[in-house]
């Protein structure tokens, strides 16, 4: 059964850059027709996609925030990481990393980490 | 705002039957898939593609698509279910992942 698990700081100072890394258990990160994503969701609100990698390199990202964020995978440590630059407090929110999988007419997310809580505050 | 409209809160009687839907151009094109996420919780997949249930997810919960509205449909909801409930799919690009605004569901 794949796990996944966010670690980072859980306060960014503003201006800052926000840095988090999934960690991959239970499977290898570069196995299977699968990606790799960040979702986030401020207290209160919806969930809203950062963004993702696929296992070949090649990523896409949220167009709102593709000026700011960064995807990567280090199949080495069966992780991936995300970077958010430039942060303000609307950036506060529990942070989710997680398994897509893209099926042509539908893709869908089955496995979760458990979230993070990154805090934008000086 | 989300390609992917939800209405924000939505009721139903225990045991009762309830639909909660999803409105967005790119589902013409893509399936929606749902996700039920209670309070403190990582979200949790509940339907994929045409009316697919991972496993461990009860049968009272079934998904269908209509034009350009996708639906979530309880069956006999329990009060487990109350939750809230997210939809996603493809941007009207095809490129992008996009989530709906998400559902309250209460059940009374």
């Amino acid at each position: 059964q794949v796990q996944l698990q966010e670690s980072g700081p859980g306060l960014v100072k503003p201006s800052q850059t926000l840095s988090l890394t999934c960690t991959v258990s239970g499977g290898s990160i570069s196995s299977g027709s699968y990606y790799w994503s960040w979702i986030r969701q401020p207290a209160g609100k919806g969930l809203e996609w950062i963004g993702r990698i696929y296992t070949s390199g090649s990523t896409n990202y949220n167009p709102s925030l593709k000026s700011r964020v960064t995807i990567s995978v280090d199949t080495s440590k069966n992780q991936f990481s995300l970077k958010l630059s430039s942060v303000t407090a609307a950036d506060t929110a529990v942070y989710y990393c997680a398994r897509g999988g893209d099926y042509g007419d539908y893709e869908y997310f089955q496995h979760w980490g458990q979230g993070t809580l990154v805090t934008v505050s000086s | 705002s989300s390609e992917l409209t939800q209405d924000p809160a939505v009721s139903v009687a225990l045991k009762q039957t309830v639909r909660i839907t999803c409105q967005g151009d790119s589902l013409r094109s893509y399936y929606a898939s749902w996700y039920q996420q209670k309070p403190g919780q990582a979200p949790v997949l509940v339907i994929y593609g045409k009316d697919n249930r991972p496993s461990g997810i009860p049968d009272r919960f079934s998904g269908s698509t209509s034009g350009d509205t996708a639906s979530l449909t309880i069956t006999g909801a329990q009060a487990e279910d109350e939750a809230d409930y997210y939809c996603n799919s493809r941007d009207s690009s095809g490129y992008h992942v996009v989530f709906g605004g998400g559902t309250k569901l209460t059940v009374l």
